[in-house]
């Protein structure tokens, strides 16, 4: 059964600081794609990065990295110099066959003035 | 580009009454999708339209749930005889795919604020 692991339901990080979302998934499947979302308060679900299985090199969009460890299947995500906006829910998925997503419960992040 | 938009953000209504919520997408995107979320836990994978054709529902989307998107644009998601398990909120996404099962590419989701459904 394909899953998602996300095993730290809520992190505290000091402002300008780096923090590690952690994600663990489960797949059978060769290919799939892995993804990480911002929720904030509001409820919108914002997409942050994607990292597909057969990328060699990790992603990264501006402060966001994406740490691919393929044979742990793991999929964290590290957010550089933290900010006050950064506070948040933040979701890890994967895609599973064609479109479907499979989404993680969540770490909450709340990061420290 | 003004992302995908879901009316109405909060819905309260009473047991057994029915509900329409509607999404409108991300105007090139031929994919749509809706998902609910619970107190707590991530969206889950409810139905799935490539253009007006609505390729796959999840058994979470019981007789009483139906959604469409007549004209392959936006989508509504209708639940009749609403039961207070149905209190969560309802996100749609939208994404840009080739063919009918294939492209696997990224296809990024993008998704609309949600509607809040509030079953009293």
């Amino acid at each position: 059964a394909q899953k998602i692991t996300q095993t730290q339901p809520g992190m505290f990080v000091q402002e300008k600081e780096a923090v590690t979302l952690d994600c663990t998934y489960d797949t059978s499947d060769q290919s799939y794609g892995l993804f990480w979302y911002k929720q904030p308060s509001s409820g919108e679900m914002i997409f942050l990065i994607y990292q597909g299985s057969y990328d060699e090199q990790n992603a990264t969009e501006g402060r966001y990295s994406l740490n691919f460890q393929k044979a742990r299947k793991s999929a964290n995500l590290v957010i550089s110099a933290s900010q006050l906006g950064d506070s948040a829910m933040y979701f890890c998925a994967m895609r599973s066959g064609a479109y479907k997503y499979i989404f993680g419960t969540g770490t909450r992040l709340k990061v420290l003035a | 580009d003004t992302g995908v938009s879901q009316n109405p953000r909060h819905k309260i209504t009473k047991r057994g009454q029915n509900v329409t919520f509607r999404c409108d997408p991300i105007s090139e995107h031929n994919r749509l999708y809706w998902y609910r979320q619970t107190l707590g836990q991530g969206p889950e994978f409810l139905t799935y339209f490539q253009n007006e054709a609505q390729l796959e529902k999840s058994r979470l989307l019981s007789d009483r749930f139906s959604a469409e998107r007549p004209k392959g644009s936006f989508s509504t998601l209708e639940i009749q005889r609403t039961e207070q398990g149905d209190s969560a909120m309802y996100l749609c996404a939208s994404s840009l795919g080739t063919g009918a099962s294939g492209g696997l590419g990224k296809n990024i989701q993008y998704f609309g604020a949600g509607t809040r459904l509030s079953v009293l």
